[in-house]
């Protein structure tokens, strides 16, 4: 099994540009997660999701969109990429505990 | 007040110390706690989950302290590979808070 898998490992935008990050669990979990990850502040939540066809805000939301497009993806969305939106993003999925994606390293110009 | 507050630290030990990690969290109705390790530049990996009465995972003790709000974490005998950033991890409603970590640096 490849656990949690995230695409891109790296990327490099001007602002206003936008971007989706993707995100596929294979252990069949209900939840799924995207946080941030920001020097000194520790994990944030951006969004969740419970299971397929739900969508809820997490501490961080604004700026971002996500779309679960079935049980296994769940997708997140930069409209218009800001410089404060630079930072390290995790996908994770819950089921017996939470298994995090390898991350997206993000720069915003 | 931050919902999980940790000692940023670093914890700068050698070899073969025991080391104490403190973690306090502000909501009295947080359902289940955890520590993960993250290793620099990768992402963060379930340690182990916390209960009342208190756990051990060979080298690692974990305990709570539900009245004072408070996780901690034991690590005995320290090896080189040890050295990461901890989180501590709060888990209520349905969704997990994580303090910012503390750093250990094991030493030879």
């Amino acid at each position: 099994n490849a656990g949690v898998t995230q695409t891109p490992k790296f990327q490099v935008l001007k602002t206003g540009q936008s971007m989706t990050l993707q995100c596929a669990q294979d252990m069949n979990h209900n939840s799924m997660y995207w946080y941030r990850q920001d020097p000194g502040m520790g994990l944030r939540l951006i969004y969740y999701s419970a299971s397929e066809g739900t969508t809820d805000k997490g501490e961080v939301p604004n700026g971002y969109n996500v779309s679960r497009l079935n049980k296994r993806e769940f997708s997140l969305r930069l409209e218009s990429a800001a410089p404060s939106q630079t930072s390290v993003y995790f996908c994770a999925s819950s089921g017996l505990g939470q298994f995090f994606g390898p991350g997206t390293r993000l720069t915003v110009l | 007040r931050k919902e999980v507050e940790q000692d940023p630290g670093p914890f700068n030990v050698p070899e073969g110390a025991t080391v104490a990690f403190n973690c306090t969290y502000s909501n009295s109705a947080s359902q289940s706690f955890f520590w993960y390790r993250q290793d620099c530049r990768k992402e963060p990996k379930l340690l182990m989950s916390v209960y009342s009465s208190g756990n051990e995972d060979g080298r690692f003790t974990a305990q709570l302290n539900r009245a004072s709000q408070y996780i901690s974490l034991l690590i005995r005998d320290s090896k080189l590979s040890d050295s990461a950033t901890y989180l501590c991890v709060v888990w209520y409603g349905n969704k997990l808070v994580f303090g910012a970590g503390t750093i250990l640096r094991v030493k030879s």
